[in-house]
């Protein structure tokens, strides 16, 4: 098993362009989540989903969306990139709620917008 | 919201020693209180959680000790190592599906 993979590993986009970060599991878990890490702030979740078909929002998803069309694959979209979306981007899976249970998680994106 | 206040921000311990991080959490209507280990270009991984209906679990060298009462947990690595250097990330649980992190804990242990 793969695990959690993302893609890409690094970016580098100009102010005002857009990408889309994409994460993919085949564990079978219901629950997936982006994060952002940011030096001294942790881990802050921006988008998380319960399930196939469903989205909602974390602690930080100004500037964010993201989509759920398969349970296996969770995507994370930045329509007008900002220099203060320079972070590094993890996602994760877990098989229940993430409250009670071990969260999975990919290598992560490094995102710079200059 | 919830808040998870870590300390210290970074540790420097001598290989052998033993490295102490706290966490302190607000109310929480659940009860899983896990560690994350973050090796430097890697995601985070479950290094040991508790369930508190025990005070403490130990896994190998490294051991949860969990005060309920007092809202605190903490991470003991004894006998640390210079592999075990890496970020260390207490959690909470809140709002039913999310997970609070810590703001992290930098361990670097010297040969």
């Amino acid at each position: 098993n793969a695990g959690v993979t993302q893609t890409p590993k690094f970016r580098v986009l100009k102010t005002g362009q857009s990408m889309t970060l994409l994460c993919a599991q085949d564990m079978n878990h219901e629950y997936m989540y982006w994060y952002r890490q940011d030096p001294g702030m942790g881990l802050r979740l921006i988008h998380y989903s319960v399930g196939e078909g469903t989205t909602a929002k974390g602690e930080v998803p100004d500037g964010y969306n993201v989509s759920r069309l398969k349970k296996q694959n969770f995507l994370l979209g930045l329509e007008s990139a900002a220099p203060s979306q320079t972070s590094v981007y993890f996602c994760a899976s877990s098989r229940g709620t993430s409250g009670n249970n071990e969260q999975f998680f990919g290598p992560g994106t490094r995102l710079t917008v200059l | 919201q919830q808040q998870v206040k870590q300390s210290p921000q970074s540790l420097i311990v001598q290989k052998g020693g033993i490295s102490i991080i706290n966490c302190a959490y607000e109310n929480t209507a659940f009860d899983y209180f896990p560690w994350y280990q973050q090796f430097p270009g890697k995601g985070p991984a479950l290094l040991i959680a508790i369930r508190p209906d025990v005070s403490e679990k130990k896994e190998g060298r490294f051991t949860i000790s969990f005060n309920k009462s007092a809202k605190q947990f903490s991470l003991h690595i004894m006998d640390s190592q210079p592999g075990d250097s890496a970020t260390y990330f207490c959690a909470t649980p809140w709002g039913g599906f999310k997970t609070i992190f810590g703001a992290g804990t930098r361990l670097f242990v010297k040969a």
